[in-house]
Formats: structure tokens, sequence, C-alpha cells
């Protein structure tokens, strides 16, 4: 079965540093993976996904995720933190026909 | 806004009843998914339809029922509530091309 999983339950960093939120994947085949973000009472929102190509790839909102086969990692990266940006993040990677497994959450807050 | 459409809001109701929480998809999206939100599980993958059909089964328990309908929208039927199923219930929508799951507001809902 496919799994992520973030070892971070909280990541707090200062405005204006950068982030980084950890997740490693365990998957047999190729990784179709995914970061989302979720706002306090809102819905869970799209950031970007790995499935093929350049391992940086860029997201919404200036983030972008490291996908590094060696060491199973899909770490999520921004160069400068605002703290608009606190909220709750979830890494997932796709599951048979496109059901998402999501990992435990990190939650970042940004410090002003 | 992800263009993913859930209602109610929030739904408080007691042991024992049961509920209908209602899911519009993304125009042109054939797939919806199902996810349960809770602080000891997580986020949870419960079922998937694409075009009417059920294409995928998660932890979803025998009390719980779902189905998509020609117009595309699903219901998620939850029945004997127990208190434990006090969660936040998303619905996602996905098309065949872009992989990513758009995820809605959510249901909160509140078992007493």
């Amino acid at each position: 079965a496919q799994s992520v999983a973030q070892p971070e339950d909280q990541v707090n960093v200062a405005e204006g540093n950068p982030l980084t939120v950890k997740c490693t994947y365990s998957v047999s085949g190729n990784p179709y993976l995914f970061w989302y973000v979720q706002y306090p009472n809102r819905g869970l929102q799209f950031l970007l996904k790995y499935i093929t190509g350049d391992n940086l790839v860029k997201g919404s909102y200036g983030f972008e995720a490291e996908f590094n086969k060696s060491q199973t990692s899909f770490h999520l990266k921004k160069p400068s933190a605002l703290v608009s940006d606190s909220a709750l993040y979830f890494c997932a990677v796709r599951e048979g026909t496109d059901k998402l497994i999501f990992g435990t959450g990190t939650r970042l807050q940004v410090f002003p | 806004d992800s263009g993913v459409t859930q209602t109610p809001k929030h739904l408080i109701t007691a042991t024992g009843q049961r509920v209908t929480l209602r899911c519009s998809p993304r125009s042109g999206d054939l797939s919806v998914y199902w996810y349960q939100q809770s602080l000891d599980q997580g986020l949870q993958f419960l079922i998937q339809y694409y075009n009417g059909e059920e294409r995928a089964k998660g932890n979803i328990l025998e009390r719980f029922s779902a189905q998509q309908f020609p117009d595309l929208h699903s219901e998620l039927n939850l029945s004997s509530l127990e208190l434990g199923d006090s969660a936040l219930y998303f619905c996602a929508s996905s098309n065949r091309g872009s992989r990513e799951q758009y995820f809605g507001p959510g249901t909160r809902l509140t078992v007493t």
C-alpha cells in the first residue's frame, strides 16, 4: 500500500525566512505526489503535484516542492515565508484509481 | 473557490439518526470522492464514484453509503449515527486529465 509520512507536527518560521515542510513517501511503482493546504474552517486547496518530469515542481502562492527519488522525499519549500502562509499542510500520494492517501499534516506557524 | 459545493455547512444531530450530505462537483468533472477528517483518524478516503458508478472503496463503514446521480452530484448517507462519526466530511472532484482533486468546503457533522 502507498503511504506518506510527515515527521513534523508543527514547523515554526519567522516571516521572510525560507520554510520547508517535510514529506517522505513509500510507494510501489512511480509515485504521484501532491501537496494541499488547509486554512481554518476551509476545505483543502491544491498547491502542487509531481507526476513525472522535473524534480522541482512549482505551485501556487510561491510554493515549490522537490522530488528526491533516492531519499523518497517530496519536501515543500518556499523561499520567503509570509504570516498568511500559516495553515495546515498535507502531503498526499495517489493510490489505485486516483484516491488520495494523506499524511497526518504539518501545522506551519509563521511569526511576524 | 474550488468550484465544488457541499451542503449543508454544519449539521448537528443525535445518536441513532440518519443524515444526507450533498456534493456538486466542478463543472465537467466525472469523479467524486468522499473523505472524512477527524482528530483521531486524520484525513481518510471513504469512497469514489466515476460517472455514476462506484469506483473504489476505502474505510467506509457499512452504516455509510453513497451514490452519484446522472447529473453527477453525489450524496453521502450516514445512518445509525454514533458520537464517533462527528467529523468534517469533504467531497472532492477531478477529471481524468488533471489527476489533482479539488475539494469542497466540507460539512461539519456533530453527533450529540
